[in-house]
């Protein structure tokens, strides 16, 4: 059964570094990506970055100056990493299996979340 | 950055109604588009992807059409259970969500 759960401190303060981490069951890191989406309060969903299979990484140019995303394969865990964080940051941080479906070409879905960490930053 | 506007906001609609909602991209994407559904507290869920294609266990109320810049989702006979917000999302560069399209009992 495929289990993506997201852990991390609730309360920041701006300025700070966020550090989250997904730990993930029933699928291998090597053959799947993970991606990490945020949502602030009562809004819509924002891709933040992936971190493939391969270990390449992709991140959304908005946050890619602040954003680390890495993983640690042996303890199937993908970390999220965020520095300078401001008010706006608050949200819930989801991560999510970012799964190829198909034979000789690859569409990728994200097919499996977690459910959510919420973080707030204040101060 | 491709944006996404999604149609209408919100929807009341009744127990077996059809429900039709829009998703336009500021340029073509293909057919690189996915639907999620969001229920209140909880995470979101893959419904349909690459624009027409309903994922695994997704039952065939639930249907996608469209390609380029515009896109439909459509629920054929809406169920108590389907209430929601659905998104739209590209990925034919990086993933772009739709502003989400909330609906409710009338």
């Amino acid at each position: 059964q495929v289990q993506l759960e997201e852990s991390g401190p609730g309360l920041m303060q701006p300025s700070e570094t966020l550090s989250l981490t997904c730990t993930v069951s029933g699928f291998s890191l090597t053959s799947n990506g993970v991606g990490w989406v945020r949502q602030p309060l009562g809004k819509g969903l924002v891709w933040m970055g992936t971190i493939w299979a391969g270990g390449s990484t992709n991140y959304n140019s908005a946050v890619q100056s602040r954003l680390s995303i890495s993983r640690d394969t042996s303890k199937s865990q993908v970390f999220l990493k965020m520095n300078s964080l401001q008010p706006e940051d608050t949200g819930t941080y989801y991560c999510a299996r970012h799964r190829g479906i198909g034979t000789t070409t690859y569409y990728y879905v994200m097919d499996a979340w977690g459910q959510g960490a919420s973080v707030t930053v204040s101060s | 950055d491709i944006v996404m506007t999604q149609s209408p906001t919100s929807m009341s609609i009744s127990v077996g109604d059809r429900v039709t909602m829009n998703c336009k991209a500021s340029q073509n994407v293909g057919s690189n588009v996915d639907w999620y559904q969001q229920k209140t507290g909880q995470s979101p869920k893959l419904l349909i992807y690459k624009a027409s294609n309903r994922y695994t266990g997704v039952p065939d109320r639930f249907t996608g059409s469209g390609s380029g810049t515009d896109f439909t989702f459509t629920i054929s006979n809406m169920q108590a259970e389907d209430l929601a917000v659905y998104y739209c999302m590209q990925s034919n560069s990086y993933p772009t969500f739709g502003s989400g399209t909330k609906l409710e009992i009338k």
